[in-house]
């Protein structure tokens, strides 16, 4: 089992729609909780970082973290088509620096 | 806005062949890292390097894949000899030294294919 779970997608929903994107993950020492932007053919980019449990917003993008379910998620409101990308989640624990990514989730939105 | 800088973008290698890729990390930035994305999967770690040390290569296939930081700022990975189980993006990132409190930035990678 890997120590993080993401649902691949693809996932296709039509403009204006709130997109929700999850990822599991079995190790509890994670502390740190980041969601990465892949456009096709380029490298992640750094969209939104959260630590221990809670929410963060950032504009249209609200990340939230549920340390006790061990489950983590993104979500994006009134979805553009430049949103169309495929959505990374990454963790790592306290005093490290390797990040341990989820497989991604391939987001389509449809104009 | 600084970037990481990554040659080439794209590489076509038969197999059994040598290939490297270049990484120039942002200025000032001592971590560098290479990682390798196989299509439809996450990045996963194969090196980390602190200056020109190597701080974790745990997940490098030592027997075909070679690193190096000479001068602590730019560095090469090698793979020889390819093989096709080997295609995939290979991605490289740097940070600050110190601890990381949010993710790293990364390059826009090379695509490697091999034939």
């Amino acid at each position: 089992q890997k120590e993080v779970e993401q649902d691949p997608g693809p996932l296709s929903v039509p403009e204006g729609a709130i997109v929700s994107l999850n990822c599991t993950y079995s190790n509890s020492a994670f502390q740190y909780f980041m969601w990465y932007r892949q456009y096709s053919r380029k490298g992640p980019e750094l969209l939104m970082y959260t630590y221990s449990s809670g929410n963060k917003e950032d504009g249209r993008f609200t990340a939230q973290v549920d340390k006790s379910s061990k489950y983590i998620s993104l979500f994006i409101r009134d979805s553009q088509p430049s949103d169309s990308a495929t959505y990374l989640c990454a963790m790592k624990i306290q005093g490290a620096q390797k990040l341990v990514f989820g497989q991604g989730t391939r987001l389509t939105i449809n104009p | 806005e600084a970037e990481v800088a990554q040659s080439p973008r794209y590489k076509i290698t038969e197999k059994s062949q040598a290939v490297a890729f270049w990484c120039d990390p942002i200025s000032g930035h001592a971590t560098l890292y290479w990682y390798r994305q196989i299509l439809g999967q996450g990045p996963e770690l194969l090196v980390q390097f602190q200056d020109e040390s190597v701080v974790d290569d745990s997940q490098l296939p030592k027997d075909r894949f070679s690193a190096e930081r000479l001068k602590g700022v730019d560095s090469t990975l090698k793979i020889q000899p390819a093989e096709l189980g080997d295609s995939a993006m290979y991605l490289c990132a740097s940070s600050l030294d110190g601890p990381l409190v949010y993710g790293y930035t990364f390059g826009s990678g090379t695509r490697l294919t091999v034939v």
